[in-house]
This record gives structure tokens, C-alpha cells and sequence, in this order.
């Protein structure tokens, strides 16, 4: 089992669609979550760090569900810039360092 | 905000040479860096995580002595690919540990193709 899921996608959706993302994620001992962004042969970009409380930022909010390791991401009134590649990542801790686990992503198509 | 370059963009090189990418942190200090490679559609595989002034934690499956990491000042850390084969053409991206919250900052990546 991949220590972080993701649904691939493609999510092909309208401008101005709300969209929602899942992510779960296997170790229990993981401390930070967050989600990043991906465009085609660039480099992720973090879009949101993902807090037990919840968070929202514009037109994104996040949310953790510990006890599920459930992890989400929900983008309203969706524009063409927000195509992309959404990826899910999880902090964990080794035995000197902490390390980022990735999701494989998901895809997201905007369409006008 | 942090900003990481990494340079070269892309390279090419021939089967057998070794190709060298560096990794800097040009407004910050980083104590860890990470390498990471993607292939095509799959998502960021950590390599190892480069920390300054010591041996760099390699992941399990990445051979130590085929990527080497050098990490001898807190604004630069290298990778060399060694006897490149073209299996190793891949998109390799470093990232920083900006000391706020286990956040990472990416370098903007160096596509090798080894032919």
C-alpha cells in the first residue's frame, strides 16, 4: 500500500465548478500535512499548509481528519490558472531527519 | 520569500559520463537539503536528505556510491550522477528546509537525458 493515496484524476471540470480533492495516508506517527501544486515540468509550489482545525485560504480550505488520515482539499469558484497537478504530502520523522512523502497527484482541468 | 535555484536546467549527456547539479539556497541559510527525482507521471521520490557538513541520509534503493551528495556550505549542496545511464534520465529537483513547520522550498529542477 502507498504510504500516500490519491485519486489521479483527470477531474475535468467548468470555470467557476467547486472541486474537491482526497487524500489518505497510511503512518499514523506523521505530523504535518500539506498540499502542493505541480504545472506541467515545473517544480511543486506549496499551495497550503493543512491544520487539524481546518484552513482556508481564498478560495481553498483544507482539512484533516486525524482518526481517518483523511486529508482534503476543496477549490471553489474554479479559474483556468488553477489546471494543474494537486499533490498531497505528509511529514514524517526518521531516525535524524523528518522527510516529505508524496502523493502521486491529482489532475485537475479547467475548462472555460 | 526562500528561494532555491538549481543549475543546470535541463542537460544531456552521453552514456558512462557523470553530470553534476547544484543546489542554492540564495536568500536564506539551509542546514538540509533533499533530492528528489520524478519521472514521467509519477509523483517526487525522495532520494536523500543532504545535510551540511555531514554525510548525506540516502533512501533505500538509491545507491550511495552512483549519486553523490555534497554538502559543504549552507547555501549549496550538489548531486552528481555518476556513469549516467540513459535509466537515470529523470527530472531531479532539490528542495530546502526553510526551518518553519517541516516546509520545504523547491529548486526549479534539472532535467537530465543521457543518451
Amino acid at each position: 500500500r502507498k504510504e500516500v493515496e490519491q485519486d489521479p484524476g483527470p477531474f475535468n471540470v467548468p470555470e467557476g465548478a467547486t472541486v474537491a480533492f482526497n487524500c489518505t495516508y497510511s503512518n499514523s506517527a506523521s505530523q504535518s500535512f500539506f498540499w502542493y501544486r505541480q504545472d506541467c515540468r515545473k517544480e511543486p509550489k506549496l499551495l497550503m499548509s493543512v491544520y487539524s482545525s481546518g484552513n482556508e485560504d481564498g478560495r481553498f480550505t483544507a482539512q484533516l481528519n486525524r482518526a481517518s488520515q483523511y486529508i482534503s482539499l476543496l477549490i471553489r469558484d474554479s479559474k483556468l490558472s488553477d489546471s494543474a497537478t494537486y499533490l498531497c504530502v505528509v511529514n514524517i520523522f526518521g531516525d535524524s531527519s523528518y522527510k516529505l512523502i508524496f502523493g502521486s497527484g491529482t489532475r485537475l482541468l479547467v475548462r472555460p | 520569500g526562500a528561494v532555491v535555484s538549481q543549475h543546470p536546467s535541463w542537460v544531456i549527456c552521453k552514456s558512462g559520463t557523470s553530470v553534476k547539479i547544484e543546489c542554492r539556497s540564495l536568500d536564506f541559510q539551509a542546514t538540509t537539503m533533499f533530492w528528489y527525482r520524478q519521472f514521467p507521471k509519477q509523483s517526487l521520490m525522495l532520494m536523500a536528505t543532504s545535510n551540511e557538513g555531514s554525510k548525506a541520509t540516502y533512501e533505500q534503493g538509491v545507491e550511495k556510491d552512483k549519486f553523490l551528495i555534497n554538502h559543504a556550505s549552507l547555501t549549496l549542496s550538489t548531486l552528481t550522477v555518476t556513469s549516467a545511464h540513459p535509466e537515470d534520465s529523470s527530472f531531479y529537483i532539490c528542495s530546502a528546509d526553510v526551518g518553519q513547520g517541516y516546509e520545504q522550498y523547491f529548486g526549479p529542477g534539472t532535467r537530465l537525458t543521457v543518451t
